[in-house]
């Protein structure tokens, strides 16, 4: 089954620091992509960076690069040069066309505060 | 453009009442899904769309019904509330996957439902 797992459910980072937010996936598909989402205390969810499973380089978007390692699953979200706008909840996701349906799984998230 | 738009944002129900919210997305996105956010668990799919006239059952499609009868409006129903269906719910909309390639999701403000 698919599955995303994200281990950290807090997470502090001084400001103008860089912060790697883990996240790990499960799935037998050869075909995927990986999502990040930020959500802030207003509720919207705001995608942040893509990353495919054929991609060969790293996704990369502005502040946000994602650290992609397919061997190990792995598809971890590093801010790099923290600001307090920052804070938030991210959420890891996936999607592929798991049984021809194209959903998009997410993981629990994980709560970032970016402290002065 | 309006992007993806749900109403009401906020709505509270007596047990046994029902009630239909509304998603409306101006993209000419193909894809539709309803999602319910309860505290530590992420988003969970509850129904999903693929295109005009059809949808299909997501991971907690119980006690919910839906229907797409055009392009841009995706309907979410609850028959009969129940307190378990206190949440957020989140309407999010996106283009069909391309090849390899997976689209981002664009969401919606959210609704937030409480159920007495």
């Amino acid at each position: 089954a698919q599955k995303i797992t994200q281990t950290q459910p807090g997470m502090f980072v001084q400001e103008k620091e860089a912060v790697t937010l883990d996240c790990t996936y499960d799935t037998s598909d050869q075909s995927y992509g990986l999502f990040w989402y930020k959500q802030p205390s207003s509720g919207e969810m705001i995608f942040l960076i893509y990353q495919g499973s054929y991609d060969e380089q790293n996704a990369t978007e502005g502040r946000y690069s994602l650290n992609f390692q397919k061997a190990r699953k792995s598809a971890n979200l590093v801010i790099s040069a923290s600001q307090l706008g920052d804070s938030a909840m991210y959420f890891c996701a996936m999607r592929g066309s798991f049984y021809n349906t194209d959903k998009l799984i997410f993981g629990t998230g994980t709560r970032l505060q970016v402290f002065p | 453009n309006a992007g993806v738009t749900q109403t009401p944002k906020f709505r509270v129900l007596k047990t046994g009442q029902s009630m239909t919210l509304l998603c409306a997305q101006d993209m000419n996105h193909e894809y539709m899904y309803w999602y319910r956010q309860d505290p530590g668990m992420g988003l969970r799919l509850i129904h999903y769309s693929v295109g005009e006239g059809t949808t299909a059952k997501g991971e907690v499609p119980d006690g919910y019904n839906v229907s797409r009868l055009k392009k841009q409006n995706f309907l979410l129903g609850l028959e009969s509330a129940a307190p378990s269906q206190t949440s957020v719910y989140f309407c999010a909309s996106s283009y069909r996957t391309s090849g390899r390639t997976y689209n981002e999701q664009f969401f919606g403000p959210g609704t937030r439902l409480t159920v007495l």
